[in-house]
């Protein structure tokens, strides 16, 4: 089984400076990892996925997350953060087989002009 | 594509009502989930289907029902609202294939449900 968590509830960065939203992971196997965002009375969007490879993953509107399996940990990045990056962020992932996801509880990404 | 529609957007009732939220996608997937957002506990998955005619429980099944009698719809009913049922609900769909590695999720805009 997999499941994931998101230690920060809030985090708050001013806008053109670098924002990482952090998340780990529990797995017992080979871990699938997803990251979704919500805008303000939205369904989620899909951002980014980790399945196999490369350790740095790229994804939608510059948004990418590093893989460290050391650390468990899959956080997202973002060299320099827009205000219109606001928005809540959700790790998530597939408690395999099925396909369907385990979320994390959310993390409130607030951009600051 | 419409992608993921969901019906209706807003909704209240009273205790004890029932009401089906509706879902469809056009995209042809055949995985299609429900789930309900509560502030500080992420998305919780109530039920879910890999394809018509097959369903199966999710993590937070109790007071709900489903059905998939075909590949685009996919409604949820509550059978008597309780209070507790106060939340969002999101349907999500995704892709099928040979791949055995997941794909993302597409959702629709969410039904917001207050109960009474």
């Amino acid at each position: 089984a997999q499941s994931v968590a998101q230690p920060e509830d809030q985090v708050n960065v001013a806008e053109g400076n670098p924002l990482t939203v952090k998340c780990t992971y529990s797995v017992s196997g080979n871990p699938y990892l997803f990251w979704y965002v919500q805008y303000p009375n939205r369904g989620l969007q899909f951002l980014l996925k980790y399945i196999t490879g490369d350790n740095l993953v790229k994804g939608s509107y510059g948004f990418e997350a590093e893989f460290n399996k050391s650390q468990t940990s899959f956080h997202l990045k973002k060299p320099s953060a827009l205000v219109s990056d606001s928005a809540l962020y959700f790790c998530a992932a597939p408690p395999l087989p099925a396909r369907q996801l385990t979320f994390g509880s959310g993390t409130q990404l607030t951009v600051l002009p | 594509n419409a992608g993921v529609t969901q019906t209706p957007k807003f909704q209240v009732l009273k205790t004890g009502q029932s009401m089906t939220l509706q879902c469809a996608q056009d995209m042809n997937h055949e995985y299609m989930s429900w789930y309900r957002q509560d502030p500080g506990m992420g998305l919780r998955l109530i039920h879910y289907s890999v394809g018509a005619g097959i369903t199966d429980q999710g993590e937070v099944p109790n007071g709900y029902n489903v059905s998939r009698s075909t590949t685009e719809d996919f409604p949820l009913r509550l059978l008597s609202a309780a209070p507790s049922q106060t939340s969002v609900y999101f349907c999500a769909s995704s892709p099928s294939g040979t791949d055995p590695t997941p794909y993302e999720q597409y959702f629709g805009p969410g039904t917001r449900l207050t109960v009474t």
